[in-house]
């Protein structure tokens, strides 16, 4: 199985502050990779598909970059409403995995 | 309009089996494989498995071989997902997702969720 490892399992930030979350998968992916949002009590949500494209309606500010094995989700200018638990996950190959998640909290 | 509707929140006893179902509605159900994912209290997700309405393909996680059953009836747009042998391993939310994208492995569409708690 191809494992995904996200470098911080929390991270605390400032609103305004540009966060990095990053992720690398065990063995080269290409970019079959997708990042998602989660908070309490909901489905995962969608965020960035093929490690860079942007999901519609997904704010301009989250970016994707990455292509093999390393990855990273960037919030420009942290807002409230990122508040959360971010996963990363790998469709390379079956089966398709996550990451363990990296939760964001506001300091 | 995409929707997923899971069934309810189910609670079972170790050694007992579940069922759960995902009726699917807003899209042609045989377009597009329909993947179902465990997330265990705490925990992040993890993908259990998938089924190709069109041809009936399915494909399993390791870890869930011979104690998951995944189907899907066309008639009526729904997908099921049985685990039997319950442990309380398999208290979680269990989800089941789709892509636009046919058989690309990223999920823009999840159903709300269904919580299975083992309790004896």
């Amino acid at each position: 199985d191809i494992q995904m490892t996200q470098s911080a399992s929390s991270l605390s930030a400032s609103v305004g502050d540009r966060v990095t979350i990053t992720c690398q998968a065990s063995r080269d992916i290409g970019d079959y990779f997708n990042w998602y949002q989660q908070k309490p009590g909901k489905a995962p949500k969608l965020l960035i598909r093929d490690a860079s494209n942007l999901e519609a309606g997904v704010p301009s500010r989250f970016t994707g970059s990455g292509f093999g094995t390393d990855f990273t989700l960037t919030i420009s200018s942290l807002q409230p409403e990122d508040i959360a638990t971010y996963y990363c996950q790998q469709y390379g190959d079956v089966p398709f995995t996550f990451g363990q998640g990296t939760k964001l909290e506001i300091k | 309009e995409v929707q997923l509707v899971q069934s309810g929140p189910e609670v079972k006893k170790p050694g007992a089996p579940v069922k759960i179902s995902c009726k699917v509605s807003g899209y042609t159900f045989t377009d597009s494989q329909l993947h179902w994912v465990q997330q265990a209290p705490g925990e992040g997700p993890e993908w259990m498995g998938l089924i190709d309405p069109e041809d009936g393909q399915i494909v399993y996680a390791e870890k869930f071989l011979g104690r998951v059953t995944i189907t899907a009836d066309t008639t009526t747009d729904t997908a099921y997902m049985e685990v039997i042998r319950l442990t309380f391993d398999d208290t979680a939310v269990y989800y089941c997702a789709t892509s636009s994208g046919g058989s690309r492995g990223f999920f823009d569409y999840w159903g709300q969720g269904t919580l299975v708690t083992v309790s004896s």
